[in-house]
């Protein structure tokens, strides 16, 4: 069956660059969150998007955007990196967008040097 | 204090053993119940969800769920080395005006099973 694709796997970046991060949900998904998780750390919830438009928002930083597309994908926006968020990045999708089931992507992870 | 609460471990079991792992969460109002496990540097991966009051089996998994007491556990039956990793208990937030339900996850259990 197919899942949730995330790219890039792997982003090695400068402190004060840019980065974005892909993230395709399984089809008919119309949900999409992002989490991030640090090392030893519990994935926390950044952001998420039902049917294109925001839904909630988490503990995500002002310097990060994000959106979703009418494909259904979506993309975090991260701009003037900070050492503090090398993490694992997670995407995970759902359908119906209310407290259903969220299947999670591989992650990006995303250092910052 | 943190919505989701687990043991952090880490928890060790012989193969062959039975693994319970323990959550509790502090929203009366949640209504579904997710237990993942994740391989270090691996995303979670979904072992069960349950919604209802009670028991439900999955092969070698059982969630259980007491909403009065605001409790949810895992048990794994004949425990296998393949086991060993971190099992996050997740528990969706209620709809609150203007947001969606969202997981919150407790920071996990890390499982070892001994051969």
């Amino acid at each position: 069956a197919a899942g949730v694709i995330q790219s890039p796997r792997h982003l090695i970046k400068e402190k004060r660059e840019t980065a974005t991060l892909k993230c395709y949900p399984i089809p008919r998904h119309d949900t999409v969150y992002w989490y991030q998780q640090g090392p030893g750390q519990d994935p926390q919830f950044l952001i998420s998007f039902y049917e294109k438009m925001q839904s909630d928002k988490g503990s995500i930083p002002d310097r990060f955007s994000a959106q979703q597309f009418s494909d259904y994908h979506s993309e975090l926006n991260m701009s003037s990196l900070e050492l503090g968020d090398s993490a694992l990045y997670f995407c995970a999708s759902s359908y119906g967008g209310l407290g259903d089931t969220q299947y999670f992507g591989p992650g990006t992870r995303l250092t910052v040097l | 204090q943190k919505e989701v609460e687990q043991n952090s471990g880490p928890l060790s079991v012989p193969e062959g053993a039975i693994a319970s792992l323990n959550c509790t969460y502090s929203d009366r109002g949640s209504q579904s119940f997710f237990w993942y496990r994740q391989y270090s540097g691996k995303s979670p991966e979904l072992i069960m969800f349950i919604y209802s009051n009670g028991d439900k089996e999955d092969g070698r998994f059982t969630a259980q769920l007491n909403k009065a007491s605001q409790y949810v556990s895992l048990l794994i039956r004949d425990s296998q080395p393949s086991d060993s990793a971190t099992y996050l208990c997740a528990v969706n937030t209620p709809l609150t005006e203007g947001g969606s339900e969202k997981l919150v996850f407790g920071k996990g259990t890390k499982l070892t099973v001994n051969p």
